[in-house]
């Protein structure tokens, strides 16, 4: 079984500092990993993927994510918050066999002050 | 451009009715998924269609019934709504298979339809 955690469930930072928004996760076998944003009655939007290569993905709206396989990590991080950055934000896994539907944590919200 | 479209995106149903929630995507993706969102549990998956004429269930899928049409749209259907299935139900796509290194295709969601079992 897969499983993805997102251990807080709110994230505040001001704007112009970094932010860090965390996802651990759990598979038997080697992941794809993804980072999905959720703004106020839309659907998701997909942000960033790791498939292989480098740990560090970089994706949409200056986003970046860091694959560590030895901590079972894929924590999201952008160097500077935006306000129009405050949203909901889901990690999400799937093996690289087998069933292609992804596994979705429980989401963390980001709430960027000015 | 409208991607995924989900129809209805709000419905009231009393315990025991049924309704279907329909979706379309035009972007001639292969797979395509059902979700319900709820406060503090993410998404969890209901039904998925890897490709015309197969589905498969997911995580969720008691009190569901689901219907690949065609390539295009993918249905979800309540046979008698009851109060634990108050949510909100997103539909999504994929190319699928994955291809090569590209692997991992990314997912496309409509905008969701809030369901309301009274």
């Amino acid at each position: 079984a897969q499983s993805v955690a997102q251990p807080e469930d709110q994230v505040n930072v001001a704007e112009g500092n970094p932010l860090t928004v965390k996802c651990t996760y759990s598979v038997s076998g080697n992941p794809y990993l993804f980072w999905y944003v959720q703004y106020p009655n839309r659907g998701l939007q997909f942000l960033l993927k790791y498939i292989t290569g480098d740990n560090l993905v970089k994706g949409s709206y200056g986003f970046e994510a860091e694959f560590n396989k030895s901590q079972t990590s894929f924590h999201l991080k952008k160097p500077s918050a935006l306000v129009s950055d405050s949203a909901l934000y889901f990690c999400a896994v799937r093996l690289r066999t087998g069933r292609r539907a992804l596994t979705f944590g429980s989401g963390t919200r980001l709430q960027v002050q000015p | 451009n409208a991607g995924v479209t989900q129809t209805p995106k709000f419905q009231v149903l009393k315990t025991g009715q049924s309704m279907t929630l329909q979706c379309a995507q035009d972007m001639n993706h292969n797979s395509m998924y059902w979700y319900r969102q709820d406060p503090g549990m993410g998404l969890r998956l209901i039904y998925y269609s890897a490709s015309e004429g197969t589905t498969d269930k997911g995580e969720v899928p008691n009190g569901y019934n689901v219907s690949r049409l065609n390539k295009r749209e993918f249905s979800l259907r309540l046979e008698s709504a009851a109060p634990s299935q108050t949510s909100v139900y997103f539909c999504a796509s994929s190319e699928g298979p994955d291809r090569g290194l590209s692997g991992a295709n990314v997912l496309t969601f409509g905008a969701g339809s809030r369901l309301t079992v009274l």
